[in-house]
């Protein structure tokens, strides 16, 4: 059975630093793609990150609102997907998902299975 | 790419036939997907590819369009699809959903 379970939100001051992690199971995690997506209490979705597989060396994608700030990364010898999170802000505040992807006819898809989130609160 | 979801919301009774659409700020081909999101859940993928229907999800559930406009189609309303549904493109970087449309009971 495919399973996502995120950890390490919580409760961070404005300009701090918090690393979300992601373990699978179920699967390898080299073979998929792994997005982390986002949503602000009450808000809609919003994309995050996107780390490319083994094939696709690893390399990763950022949206604009995080960029610089935001690294995602994996360690596949652990089966665990990352979100190091720097220079927090209140508007981060969201709960974080991670997303299994999967491709098919040269297009690659989020989200077959997703994690059960988990809330990071920027603060003072 | 912006994605804008009408309605915004609606009210419907189980049986009904609903549609939402999902409209994209320029061409983005068939890289289109629906998510399901009901409270306090993680999405659900119900379509990729603007109209294949994700594994296990009931097939009251359609998807078509292709280059800016798309659809979700849900045949006959029930229970369990009072929810919130989202699409997302996957054509480039980055990656957008739209603003969600909430399926509320009448």
């Amino acid at each position: 059975e495919v399973q996502l379970v995120e950890s390490g939100g919580g409760l961070v001051q404005p300009g701090g630093s918090l690393r979300l992690s992601c373990a699978a199971s179920g699967f390898s995690l080299s073979d998929h793609y792994m997005d982390w997506v986002r949503q602000a209490p009450g808000k809609g979705l919003e994309w995050v990150a996107r780390s490319r597989n083994k094939a696709q060396s690893y390399t990763t994608e950022h949206a604009v609102s995080v960029q610089g700030r935001f690294t995602i990364s994996r360690d596949d010898s652990q089966n665990s997907l990352y979100l190091q999170m720097n220079s927090l802000e209140t508007e981060d505040t969201a709960v974080y998902y991670c997303a299994r992807g999967f491709c098919t006819s040269g297009t690659c898809y989020s989200g077959d299975s997703w994690g059960q989130g988990t809330l990071v609160t920027v603060s003072s | 790419i912006q994605l804008t979801q009408s309605p915004s919301s609606l009210s419907a009774s189980v049986g009904d036939r609903v549609t939402i659409t999902c409209r994209a700020s320029q061409g983005i081909s068939s890289h289109l997907a629906w998510f399901q999101q009901k409270p306090g859940k993680a999405p659900k993928l119900l379509i990729y590819a603007a109209s294949t229907l994700q594994s296990g999800v009931p097939s009251r559930f359609s998807g078509s369009g292709s280059g800016t406009d798309f659809t979700l189609t849900i045949r006959s309303l029930q229970p369990e699809d009072f929810a919130t549904y989202y699409c997302q493109h996957l054509n480039s970087y980055p990656l957008t959903f739209g603003g969600g449309t909430k399926v509320e009971i009448k």
